[in-house]
């Protein structure tokens, strides 16, 4: 069983729905957990970090945790088209200095 | 841009060869991780170097290595390439080996015929 499980997708959605990407995990050892976004097998661009659980806003983009049942998300508002991309979270064990990621999940945001 | 640089873009090599592929991280940044996607797979953890020690090991195979040198820049060796070896390197670096925001790369494509 892999320590990261993503929801594998794809998703298509229209323009301006509300799109939740989500990930579960079984390591307790995670503390911090980021989203990356990924267009077309560049190199993964950091879209959001946090260290606890609750929610994290940034613009269009909210980033939630959920410890207790070791579920992330990450909520997009009013999508555009150019958030076509895929989503990967990732998490950190801080003391054994390893990041896992999950396989991503492909969005497409259809005009 | 992160400001990792990754050279070279692509790489083009034969089965048995060796390639070296280079990384220079984010000015400051003292960690190097090195990360392999495949078409079928997700990013998977090679290794992590901090100021010039190797800090963390993922699922590197045998005939790879790294080194990060005293300037920071890094260098990840594949040998005795396989078709299998074939896919994207990405390099990511942070300021630290704790927290670890990395930043990555753009990746070099390696394609074995």
């Amino acid at each position: 069983q892999k320590e990261v499980e993503q929801d594998p997708g794809p998703l298509s959605v229209p323009e301006g729905a509300i799109v939740s990407l989500n990930c579960t995990y079984s390591n307790s050892a995670f503390q911090y957990f980021m989203w990356y976004r990924q267009y077309s097998r560049k190199g993964p661009e950091l879209l959001m970090y946090t260290y606890s659980s609750g929610n994290k806003e940034d613009g269009r983009f909210t980033a939630q945790v959920d410890k207790s049942s070791k579920y992330i998300s990450l909520f997009i508002r009013d999508s555009q088209p150019s958030d076509s991309a895929t989503y990967l979270c990732a998490m950190r064990d801080t003391n054994a200095g390893k990041s896992t990621f999950g396989d991503g999940t492909t969005l497409t945001v259809k005009p | 841009d992160s400001g990792v640089t990754q050279t070279p873009k692509h790489l083009i090599t034969a089965t048995g060869q060796r390639v070296t592929l280079r990384c220079s991280p984010r000015s400051g940044d003292l960690s190097v991780y090195w990360y392999q996607q495949s078409l079928d797979q997700g990013l998977q953890f090679l290794i992590q170097y901090y100021n010039g020690e190797e800090r963390a090991k993922g699922n590197i195979l045998e005939r790879f290595s790294a080194q990060q040198f005293p300037d920071l820049h890094s260098e990840l060796n594949l040998s005795s390439l396989e078709l299998g070896d074939s896919a994207l390197y990405f390099c990511a670096s942070s300021g630290d080996d704790r927290f670890g925001t990395q930043y990555f790369g753009p990746g070099t494509r390696l394609l074995v015929l």
